[in-house]
């Protein structure tokens, strides 16, 4: 596709349930990141990919939270156990080259929702 | 902590109108300043990317100034439509060779007939 794709685009979950949410970033870009939006706030940083390397996951919350990207390609958010401080928006976004300066590129996020 | 400050929260303008969007930061060091819009349920697209040596970048009716000294952007919306009705999110970098993003919580416009 043209551009960056997610899903699911909506998820409601149990508290307790594990969810796994999916991104396909634009074709040949090797920069993928993964933000957290909660209502109302700007998104905040999870992790960053480069190719299939996860070279930064500073930002996630706490180790029910766990990324993979196994082929350079398409990424896998999952959280495991999830609670209700975990609803939010969860964007993935992705850029070709160095993240530094390229334009990031999002998709349309997955709302999720932890009942 | 890096922080990014942004004002108003809020703004309701006529369409037609012209308006001027605020952005304080306090990330360091500093690489680049981007101002995103972001509709509702949707993700953010970029408007405009700057490094510390640009003070204005201009993307059709939207006008980005960034003083480095000061620490401070804006983004200033000319002749206002209906559909730049959205959240505009100011966005640092920090350099030094990271690749996070620092945003502000957004500044949301509402254009009105």
């Amino acid at each position: 596709g043209a551009g960056v794709s997610q899903s699911p685009r909506y998820k409601v979950a149990k508290r307790g349930q594990d969810v796994a949410l999916r991104c396909d970033p634009i074709s040949g870009h090797v920069s993928l990141f993964w933000y957290q939006q909660a209502l109302g706030q700007g998104p905040e940083f999870l992790t960053y990919f480069q190719n299939e390397a996860q070279l930064d996951k500073s930002g996630l919350p706490s180790d029910r939270f766990f990324a993979e990207r196994p082929e350079g390609s398409v990424s896998t958010l999952k959280i495991q156990r999830t609670q209700q401080e975990d609803s939010a928006v969860y964007l993935c976004a992705s850029s070709s080259g160095l993240a530094r300066f390229n334009t990031q590129y999002f998709g349309p996020g997955t709302r999720l929702t932890v009942l | 902590k890096n922080q990014v400050e942004q004002s108003p929260q809020s703004l309701i303008i006529l369409e037609g109108k012209n308006c001027t969007l605020q952005c304080n930061y306090t990330v360091s060091p500093f690489s680049n300043l981007r101002w995103y819009k972001q509709d509702t349920g949707r993700g953010p697209v970029s408007l405009t990317i700057m490094t510390f040596s640009e003070n204005t970048k201009s993307n059709g009716r939207y006008t980005a100034t960034l003083d480095a000294d000061t620490k401070q952007s804006s983004l200033h919306i000319t002749a206002s439509q209906l559909s730049d009705s959205a959240s505009y999110i100011c966005v640092v970098n920090s350099g030094a060779g990271s690749y996070q993003l620092t945003f502000g919580k957004g500044t949301k416009l509402s254009v009105i007939p």
